[in-house]
């Protein structure tokens, strides 16, 4: 099946720091990826939509300039959280749709959690 | 608007046992109906899809979900629970010609030796 791997798994950083997590797909191509966040005991929450080439879409609540998306080709998307706090802490997971799949299954990557102290 | 309900938070079953974790869900449209299985401080792994046709759907490790229009259900079974299969299910939904999947709050699969 699809492999989607991010980096890096786990981070710890200090407050006011900015965080990138990358996000690919491996042996497929994806127009679309997506980011969630997960916390602990929770569902995942969609954060925004990242689309190849184009500016992401964000769902309501999340801010543009605190989580940046960047999706500069076809198997990597990035999400750079910026000064991160304690309360950005959480599980971060991204997924990418298989573009060559008439109805597309997301993939997940193994998530990234991250600890700001 | 689109939501599902997974009424469950924790389903224990023994091995060896059939076990069935519940799932129902409302959205306008045909529906693309999806499991996932969760394990620790894991990302998600697909098990199996609902998007068309039989509405009885196999998956992956021997699961198999029944779609129920009727009931606008989608209940995850297998008949025989493993050790292993404890984890973290979520099913997820997503509207037709939507972009994006909306996820249940998940169910924590516990199957005791």
């Amino acid at each position: 099946g699809a492999v989607v791997s991010q980096h890096p798994s786990w981070v710890i950083c200090k407050s006011g720091t900015s965080v990138k997590i990358e996000c690919r797909s491996l042996d497929f191509q994806a127009t679309t990826m997506f980011w969630y966040r997960q916390f602990p005991k929770q569902s995942l929450m969609l954060m925004a939509t990242s689309n190849e080439g184009s500016k992401a879409t964000y769902e309501q609540g999340v801010e543009k300039d605190k989580f940046l998306i960047n999706h500069a080709s076809l198997t990597l998307s990035t999400l750079t959280v910026t000064s991160a706090h304690p309360e950005d802490s959480s599980f971060y997971i991204c997924s990418a749709r298989d573009r060559r799949l008439a109805q597309e299954t997301q993939y997940f990557g193994p998530g990234t959690r991250l600890l700001v102290l | 608007a689109q939501s599902v309900a997974q009424p469950e938070d924790q389903v224990n079953v023994a091995e060896g046992n059939p076990l069935t974790v519940k799932c129902t869900y409302s959205v306008s449209g045909n529906p693309y109906l999806f499991w996932y299985v969760q394990y620790p401080n894991r990302g998600l792994q697909f098990l199996l899809k609902y998007i068309t046709g039989d509405n009885l759907v196999k998956g992956s490790y021997g699961f198999e979900a029944e779609f129920n229009k009727s009931q606008t259900s989608f209940h995850l079974k297998k008949p025989s629970a493993l050790v292993s299969d404890s984890a973290l299910y979520f099913c997820a939904v997503r509207r037709t010609g939507a972009n994006n999947l909306f996820f249940g709050t998940g169910t924590r699969l516990t199957v005791i030796p």
